[in-house]
């Protein structure tokens, strides 16, 4: 496996289930991304874990709880969601060095999550 | 805060037309700039970037320059091909306090290119 990688690539799943989204990154990047992109809407920024500890959550509802055990995993696990949830969820990687300038994120293919 | 603001879509060409997307941005500090493509059915991948001020990203034929004095960053392709049609996003990246960057994204750009 090369680059970042989703698991699953769809989900349905009801109001009620529970269901975790998982992400691989196989790049040796040390920051971790988990960004939410629905229709018609600018893409949304949830997590941001650098060195596998959280340093930003945008004000994420707490049915959305991520998980980061260690700088190449990353989940984001799911319970009581609602229909407005219904979107696909992005996962990112990159290699932050402090005082050396931004670098850009590499991208995992996307979880499509419908809930009914 | 930190924004970046594109031009909306969908910008509909023929082939071999002549590419523009605009963007421009604000951001408090100095940011690195990028532009990603988003494909249907795939995850965003970057297109090119630029770290100061006239670095001019470019790949696949497509272009950007870091204006500082404009605060732009718009992407250029001299002839567009079908397989170009995509989303664009224009992004920035600023440090933070602490040394973690924070991206901020455009709302992105349709492109449709007709034979």
């Amino acid at each position: 496996e090369t680059g970042v990688t989703q698991t699953p690539r769809h989900l349905v799943m009801g109001m009620t289930n529970k269901k975790s989204l998982k992400c691989e990154q196989h790049l040796g990047h040390n920051a971790m991304y988990w960004y939410k992109q629905s229709a018609k809407k600018p893409l949304e920024l949830m997590f941001v874990y650098s060195l596998e500890e959280r340093v930003e959550n945008n004000s994420v509802p707490s049915r959305f709880s991520p998980e980061c055990p260690n700088s190449s995993h990353l989940f984001l696990h799911l319970h009581t969601l609602q229909p407005e949830d219904s979107a696909l969820y992005l996962c990112a990687s990159s290699q932050d060095l402090l005082g050396q300038g931004a670098f850009e994120q590499y991208f995992g293919p996307g979880t499509r999550l419908t809930v009914t | 805060g930190d924004s970046v603001t594109q031009m909306e879509g969908p910008v509909t060409l023929s082939e071999e037309a002549f590419l523009t997307i605009n963007c421009t941005y604000t951001a408090t500090g100095y940011p690195s700039l990028f532009w990603y493509v988003q494909y249907p059915g795939e995850g965003l991948q970057l297109l090119l970037k630029a770290t100061k001020a006239d670095d001019k990203g470019s790949n696949k034929g497509f272009e950007a320059t870091y204006r500082k004095e404009t605060t732009s960053f718009h992407l250029e392709k001299g002839s567009v091909q079908v397989s170009d049609s995509a989303v664009y996003f224009c992004a920035l990246s600023v440090t933070q306090s602490g040394g973690s960057y924070i991206p901020t994204f455009g709302r992105g750009t349709s492109l449709i290119v007709h034979p």
